[in-house]
């Protein structure tokens, strides 16, 4: 399973755009990026999922240079409601998940 | 619309007790699994099912008991629970179809062993 590292915390202020960049060196040619947001007292919850280029959805994007050595996770405007930990996992279809410490983003008012 | 229901959501346990956190999903998800969330860390497996009658060992098991028996519940046992075992457990489920392969969570349990 591919390993990814990730900046332990970030801090923002509302109503700017936040940047959270994933390194995963060893991607195979079958993996996937997948990306997953966690509110205090709740369970993970899937945000966003790409393979290469970029990829958009209502909350976030997903940012996958051709080599696919790195991603970055793009969520536009925050909020305070934004605060967060955002995982960042390589994914291999059938594999178990493997969930690293994660991105702790505070927003500030 | 339930998703993955976990109970109960909070539990204090004695040293030695034994106890059975409940995880159900009635998305007909073949596989389930069980993690451990401890303060400041990730989430690290404890055990996993890819459908009724399978289990395997995740990264964390030692001092949990699985089963699934239905395609729906994946109880998790703690046989004679420790102060090592407090942490807050999640319970998930996916269909496990490659690419767009999605975890759904449950709620979570908290659990103290005192």
């Amino acid at each position: 399973l591919a390993k990814t590292t990730q900046p332990i915390s970030m801090d923002s202020y509302e109503g700017q755009e936040v940047n959270i960049t994933c390194s995963h060196n060893n991607i195979a040619t079958n993996d996937y990026i997948t990306w997953y947001q966690q509110f205090p007292s709740q369970g993970p919850r899937f945000i966003i999922q790409g393979y290469k280029t970029k990829v958009t959805n209502e909350v976030a994007s997903l940012f996958i240079p051709a080599d696919r050595k790195s991603s970055t996770l793009s969520l536009p405007r925050v909020s305070l409601s934004d605060t967060a930990v955002y995982y960042c996992l390589v994914v291999t279809g059938g594999q178990n998940f493997v969930f690293g410490p994660g991105t702790r983003l505070s927003v500030l008012p | 619309n339930a998703g993955v229901t976990q109970t109960p959501k909070f539990q204090v346990l004695k040293t030695g007790q034994s106890m059975t956190l409940q995880c159900a999903q009635d998305m007909n998800h073949e596989y389930m699994s069980w993690y451990r969330q401890d303060p400041g860390m990730g989430l690290r497996l404890i055990h996993y099912s890819v459908g009724a009658g399978i289990t395997d060992q995740g990264e964390v098991p030692n001092g949990y008991n699985v089963s699934r028996s239905t395609t729906e519940d994946f109880p998790l046992r703690l046989l004679s629970a420790a102060p090592s075992q407090t942490s807050v457990y999640f319970c998930a489920s996916s269909t496990r179809q490659g690419m767009n392969e999605k975890l759904f969570f449950g709620s979570g349990t908290q659990l103290s062993v005192l």
